[in-house]
């Protein structure tokens, strides 16, 4: 069974940049995955899809300041330029075969 | 715009049951793949089911097959989560979600609906 695995917490300065990264399991680099926003009390908000080659395409209206890279099996979303309204949980998530959906643990960005 | 509106969610005793619904607007639901994500209290995310366009095919995760039944309504816009046997670690938040390209993952989110199953 596919893992993703996230790391609980991560902060930055408001304006500075942060790096969250979401790992596979047993190295299937071939995955694409999707990242999601959940800001406090809200529903989640897809951000973009990470491909394995490092691509991303990012959902309606996201800002120019997030985006995704790639390398083996880790996949990174990066916001640059934090602003206050970023605090949130960040989740990483994946698909497999059979129709399967699997999420990552999360990431709480804590914006300083 | 595209808006997800999901409703029927509440208290309901364990054993019992109860159906969700999801109302769809602002795209051609009936050319979408759809799904149902929950969120239990203080938790991460957790795929529940899902469910392709004309409905020829339904996905659910090992913790509801069997109790939960995915489906919809082209003509109504509406998707729908039929919940039985409800236990109490089925308490969440339920959000409809539309699917991206190969229904891969959810590329818009409702609000979500709270389910709670308690004595």
């Amino acid at each position: 069974q596919l893992v993703l695995t996230q790391s609980p917490s991560a902060s930055a300065s408001l304006g500075a940049s942060v790096k969250l990264t979401c790992t596979l399991s047993s190295g299937p680099s071939s995955y694409a995955i999707a990242w999601h926003q959940q800001q406090p009390e809200k529903g989640p908000r897809f951000l973009m899809k990470v491909n394995n080659d490092g691509s991303h395409n990012k959902g309606d209206g996201i800002p120019d300041r997030f985006s995704g890279s790639s390398s083996g099996a880790e996949r990174y979303l990066t916001i640059s330029s934090l602003q206050s309204e970023d605090e949130a949980d960040y989740y990483c998530q994946t698909w497999v075969s059979g129709g399967v959906w699997v999420f990552g643990g999360g990431t709480k960005v804590t914006v300083l | 715009q595209v808006q997800l509106v999901e409703s029927g969610g509440g208290l309901v005793k364990p054993g019992g049951s109860l159906r969700l619904s999801c109302a769809a607007s602002g795209f051609t639901f009936k050319d979408y793949y759809m799904s149902w994500i929950r969120q239990a209290p203080g938790k991460g995310l957790e795929w529940v089911s899902y469910i392709t366009s004309s409905s020829s095919y339904t996905y659910y995760a090992d913790s509801v097959k069997g109790r939960f039944t995915v489906s919809r309504d082209n003509a109504k816009n509406s998707l729908y989560l039929h919940m039985d046997r409800l236990r109490a670690e089925d308490t969440a938040v339920y959000y409809c979600a539309i699917n991206g390209e190969s229904g891969s993952y959810p590329a818009y989110w409702g609000q979500g609906t709270l389910v709670i199953v308690s004595s």
